[in-house]
């Protein structure tokens, strides 16, 4: 089945900074690869998701690019503050099934 | 859009009681609706999968019998924690799409502690 590897466990950037958090897949078949932020004590939440038929996709300050031939895809946000502070996670998916399959998720860390 | 409510966000009892958590998708009418739990510092486990009108599918290692989940319209679902006990404390959290190739939103996650 597939599995999902995301890397690092934490990570912690100054203010203003990029932050990169990559995750790789196992199973080619996945095409459809979401990023939730979660902050404690709440649900995850959706902030951007890419399928396999692009390369990259951009929401202001976040921007995910998937690579199907090395089979990994990775979150990146640019001039980070304070409320990015977080727990991160990727998935993977397929169209035939649709469970998501979850990364062990990134402790992102802001400091001022 | 796409906002999902779940109810308790918290739950103190004694051991031995049945606990009820609804989840509503508010804007959307949802399909599918998930079921997860999830250990502190630690990623989403999936329990459950309800469509609805239909049985609750459910992950291996899951038992049936101990966590009841009811999908009877497109805007809730509840999951039921039977005769909890100290080890069945833990954050669940529900999820609701669309449809098969939409997202899933989340709720924000009931807080249980059995005493």
């Amino acid at each position: 089945g597939e599995n999902v590897e995301q890397h690092p466990s934490t990570l912690s950037v100054q203010e203003g900074d990029s932050a990169v958090i990559k995750c790789t897949y196992s199973d080619s078949a996945s095409n459809y690869f979401p990023w939730y932020k979660q902050e404690l004590g709440k649900g995850p939440q959706l902030i951007i998701d890419i399928r396999s038929n692009v390369g990259e996709k951009k929401d202001q300050r976040i921007a995910v690019t998937l690579n199907k031939t090395a089979k990994h895809f990775s979150l990146h946000i640019t001039e980070t503050q304070p409320e990015d502070s977080a727990v991160y996670f990727c998935a993977a998916s397929m169209n035939s099934n649709y469970q998501l399959i979850w990364g062990a998720g990134t402790k992102l860390i802001i400091k001022p | 859009g796409a906002v999902v409510s779940q109810h308790p966000s918290r739950v103190i009892c004694k051991s031995g009681t049945s606990v009820k958590i609804e989840c509503r998708s508010l804007d959307f009418q949802a399909t599918t609706m998930f079921w997860y739990r999830q250990f502190p510092k630690k990623s989403l486990m999936l329990m459950a999968t309800s469509n609805e009108g239909s049985k609750a599918t459910y992950e291996q290692g899951v038992e049936k019998d101990k966590f009841l989940i009811n999908h009877a319209s497109l805007t809730l679902s509840t999951l039921t924690v039977t005769s909890a006990h100290p080890e069945d404390s833990s954050f669940y959290i529900c999820s609701a799409r669309s449809g098969g190739n939409q997202p899933q939103h989340f709720g924000d996650g009931t807080r249980l502690s059995i005493l």
